[in-house]
């Protein structure tokens, strides 16, 4: 039981590139969440998940896309890097009653040149 | 829209004293839920204690316990006993309710901007 992973944990990139963040939970959570950490910023959320088959914009969501591959995986996408995404990159994950957000992923620092 | 406030940018504490970390929230809604974090400098978000707003006790984890002021809107986390592993960054954070219709699963977390709590020896 591996809870939340995520792939990969470090990644820098140049200014336009593109790339994408996988996130996987082995708990058979119905909703899945992704998160940004900017220093004195806390975590803001990207999108989210609620279940397989549907997502919604979060606080930041603009430079991003996501897809929920199945009820396991939800992976964020940068289409089109810019520096302004450097930050550090959390998923997590939760179960139907919301009271257990326990689930954090490792987190994924992404530099952006 | 929900708003998490900590006031307290960095505290100090003394190995083995009590020290309690600020928390106060904002929300509309009458079900919520509210979250303690701890980031040590590795940086994995690790899960303290969690307080419903039902809930008529204050939530304890082990040496962590949850302060909570429904009337003030506050929650705030006490931990006991300080170690010099306590050392790192605390996240209080508010689960908003569900949307209408959304299956009651769409669980979101605001955060605060956390308080970086140092032990002292």
């Amino acid at each position: 039981n591996a809870g939340v992973t995520q792939t990969p944990k470090f990644q820098v990139l140049k200014t336009g590139q593109s790339m994408t963040l996988q996130c996987a939970q082995d708990m058979n959570h119905n909703s899945m969440y992704w998160y940004r950490q900017d220093p004195g910023m806390g975590l803001r959320l990207i999108y989210y998940s609620a279940s397989e088959g549907t997502t919604d914009k979060g606080e930041v969501p603009n430079g991003y896309n996501v897809s929920r591959l199945n009820k396991r995986e939800f992976s964020l996408r940068l289409e089109s890097a810019a520096p302004s995404q450097t930050s550090v990159y959390f998923c997590a994950s939760s179960d139907q009653t919301g009271t257990r957000f326990r689930f954090f992923g490792p987190g994924t620092r992404l530099t952006v040149l | 829209a929900q708003k998490i406030t900590q006031t307290q940018p960095g505290m100090f504490v003394q190995e083995k004293e009590a020290v309690t970390l600020d928390c106060t929230y904002d929300t509309s809604d009458q079900s919520y839920g509210l979250f303690w974090y701890k980031q040590p400098s590795s940086g994995e978000m690790i899960f303290l204690i969690y307080q419903g707003s039902y809930d008529e006790q204050n939530a304890t984890e082990g040496r962590y316990s949850l302060n909570f002021q429904k009337a003030r809107k506050s929650a705030n986390l006490v931990i006991s006993a300080s170690q010099l592993g306590d050392s790192a960054m605390y996240f209080c954070a508010m689960r908003a309710s569900p949307r209408p219709n959304s299956g009651g699963s769409n669980y979101k977390l605001t955060f605060g901007k956390g308080t970086l709590l140092t032990v002292n020896p």
